[in-house]
């Protein structure tokens, strides 16, 4: 199956400064690309996704870009915001048989961004 | 106020006892997905339903069943079988297979 690798574990940045989250995966067949943003005690919330027919992704100051033949695929958050510490988790989609899809998610960095 | 809906927010059961964690959504999606969230642990899928009165197993589905009768509900039982329970719960739901999920608030289970 799907395994996907997720670095750092914990990440600190000073306000203002840029966070870089990467993601490795292992089946060449995965087509999508998401990223969640989880609040303590909150359920994920989807912040940015990509798909594989697609290089890079921006929304404001947050971009993903994807590299398929490296299979690896990383998240950008420009001028980081005290707002912006959560864990965030990157996953990755492949199709499991009979229309179904399964989503394998990354273990997680937490991000703090210090004032 | 369109959205996914886990209940309750925290339970407390003892050892041995099946409990039932309840999941709706009024999105009109068709998928729905359970997953189990250990500290320090990625989202580990345990059933995921694409349609009415048909669901699959993830990848750690033992000790837990699910139904899909209704389109809006997916409930979850936890039974007695499930060596490890005590875990925070995610509900979630997307339109169809490989798009956007949307998740719950969760349910933390706590077995004494």
């Amino acid at each position: 199956g799907e395994n996907v690798e997720q670095h750092p574990s914990t990440l600190s940045v000073q306000e203002g400064d840029s966070a870089v989250i990467k993601c490795t995966y292992s089946d060449s067949a995965s087509n999508y690309f998401p990223w969640y943003k989880q609040e303590l005690g909150k359920g994920p919330q989807l912040i940015i996704d990509i798909r594989s027919n697609v290089g890079e992704k921006k929304d404001q100051r947050i971009a993903v870009t994807l590299n398929k033949t490296a299979k690896h695929f990383s998240l950008h958050i420009t001028e980081t915001q005290p707002e912006d510490s959560a864990v965030y988790f990157c996953a990755a989609s492949i199709y499991s048989g009979a229309g179904s899809y399964q989503l394998t998610f990354g273990k997680g960095t937490k991000l703090s961004v210090i004032p | 106020d369109g959205g996914i809906t886990q209940s309750p927010k925290y339970l407390f059961r003892k050892e041995g006892q099946n409990v039932t964690l309840s999941c709706e959504q009024n999105l009109n999606h068709d998928a729905m997905y359970w997953y189990r969230q250990d500290p320090g642990q990625g989202l580990r899928l345990i059933y995921y339903s694409q349609i009415v009165n048909d669901f699959q197993k993830g990848d750690i589905a033992e000790g837990y069943s699910v139904s899909r009768e209704k389109k809006e509900s997916f409930p979850l039982t936890v039974t007695s079988a499930q060596k490890n329970p005590t875990a925070f719960y995610l509900c979630a739901s997307s339109m169809v297979a490989n798009t956007e999920a949307f998740f719950g608030q969760g349910t933390r289970l706590t077995v004494v």
